[in-house]
């Protein structure tokens, strides 16, 4: 089956610096990715839509300044979240679908820890 | 729009059928299903297109009422397996714009 590869599992980084993730498709192009954030026990919430090629569509409220998403291949979207702060610590999780009303692959996560 | 799913939670033995609900306000093309377990991905379920579709997989099977803007997952004979967190999520055009995630339900399969 398809699978989305997301690295890195877990990041603790300190306050201010910047922390990338990749969300890779490894057997299929994806034509759309997606960028979640989740809190404990609570609803994957859309940061962003990236489509290959053409910039990411932030969701309101997201800062798109801050969460730059690339996705600069069929198969590689990357988030990076920049001068990262504590309140930017949470599960970031992304996904990827070959077309309109497609099922999504997701990656496994990315645990972020700022101190 | 998120759409509201329901129960928020619910317990159950092993054995036993439970039904989750997810409604919109919104008129829908698309119903996707997934589960979730604790610290992994969410994992793909199915998905129920507008015309009044049905679905089964094995003792999972959904239904998709688009007059009534909502859809069921009904889990029957239910294994420690089937414990997670439910999300169905909603589209509401061909081309799956305006895909939203509800808030999900909580299932606990005791022995």
């Amino acid at each position: 089956g398809a699978v989305v590869s997301q690295h890195p599992s877990r990041v603790i980084c300190k306050s201010g610096t910047s922390v990338k993730i990749e969300c890779r498709s490894l057997d299929f192009q994806a034509t759309t990715m997606f960028w979640y954030r989740q809190f404990p026990k609570k609803s994957l919430m859309l940061m962003a839509t990236s489509n290959e090629g053409s910039k990411a569509t932030y969701e309101q409220g997201v800062e798109k300044d801050k969460f730059l998403i690339n996705h600069a291949s069929l198969t590689l979207s990357t988030l990076t979240v920049t001068s990262a702060h504590p309140e930017d610590s949470s599960f970031y999780i992304c996904s990827a679908r070959t077309g309109g009303n497609e099922k999504l692959f997701f990656g496994s996560g990315t645990q972020l820890s700022v101190l | 729009q998120q759409p509201v799913q329901s129960p928020q939670a619910v317990i159950l033995r092993e054995g036993e059928d439970a039904v989750i609900n997810c409604s919109s306000s919104k008129a829908l093309y698309s119903v996707h299903w997934y589960r979730q377990k604790h610290g992994e991905a969410p994992v793909f379920l199915m998905i129920l297109l507008k015309g009044g579709e049905q679905k089964g997989h094995e003792k999972i099977s959904a239904s998709f009422n688009e007059k009534k803007q909502q859809s069921s997952l009904y889990l029957t004979a239910s294994q420690l397996s089937y414990s997670g967190t439910y999300f169905c999520g909603t589209g509401q055009d061909n081309y799956g714009q305006n895909f939203v995630f509800g808030p999900g339900t909580r299932l606990s399969v005791l022995p």
